[in-house]
């Protein structure tokens, strides 16, 4: 069974600070990888997605990476701002697509 | 650019009743998902169909149904609600399943709670 797991769950850093979230996942055989952003009570907003051939992605401030064989996947933040602050989710798909999510990381940048 | 759609935003209901939640995927989406987000909790995958057909399904209760119809929106039939029913369901929609490579986007969800 996929297991999906998030390091830190909760991170604060000062606003303009560069920061790294990390995902692992149990299970290799996955068809994609994707990072969503979640404010308070508010919907799920994908932010990246990389699929299984790929080992990076970029997005403005946003650069992920997936190394599938060892399970595991990195957003990297560059220059935090406190518009930032949300908790973040990464997810797995696997053959049928459905998404397992991880736990989450609840970043709070400061101004 | 068109995003999914879900309908009511907010539903309360007793212990026992029945709720049904719709969504309206993008357009030209032919794959739907369900999934279901307990309070402090991640989102649960519940279900999913592929053109109308049932595609993958996970922990999701006997008392909850759902289909897709020919114009590709989908509705989440819930009966005999639970007080732990309460969380917030969303719906996502993607392209071409079948080729289980594709970006899912999120509706902006449905507040459930049971009283």
């Amino acid at each position: 069974k996929q297991e999906v797991t998030q390091i830190p769950a909760a991170l604060s850093v000062p606003e303009g600070e560069n920061l790294v979230l990390n995902c692992s996942f149990t299970d290799s055989a996955i068809y994609n990888l994707q990072w969503f952003r979640q404010d308070p009570g508010k919907g799920l907003t994908s932010l990246l997605l990389i699929q299984s051939s790929q080992r990076e992605q970029t997005s403005g401030r946003l650069n992920a990476s997936l190394d599938k064989s060892s399970g595991r996947s990195t957003l990297y933040i560059a220059a935090s701002q406190p518009g930032d602050s949300a908790t973040y989710l990464c997810a797995v798909g696997g053959a049928t697509n459905k998404l397992i999510f991880g736990t989450g990381t609840l970043l709070a940048v400061q101004p | 650019a068109a995003g999914v759609i879900q309908s009511p935003r907010h539903l309360i209901k007793e212990k026992r009743e029945t709720a049904t939640l719709k969504c309206y995927p993008i357009p030209r989406h032919d794959t739907v998902y369900w999934y279901q987000q307990g309070p402090g909790q991640d989102p649960q995958f519940l279900i999913s169909f592929y053109e109308k057909m049932q595609s993958d399904k996970g922990s999701i209760p006997d008392r909850f149904s759902a289909q897709q119809f020919s114009d590709y929106h989908s509705e989440l039939n819930m009966s005999s609600l639970e007080l732990g029913d309460s969380a917030l369901y969303f719906c996502a929609s993607s392209l071409e399943q079948g080729r289980s490579s594709y970006e899912q986007y999120f509706g902006p969800g449905t507040r459930l709670t049971v009283t």
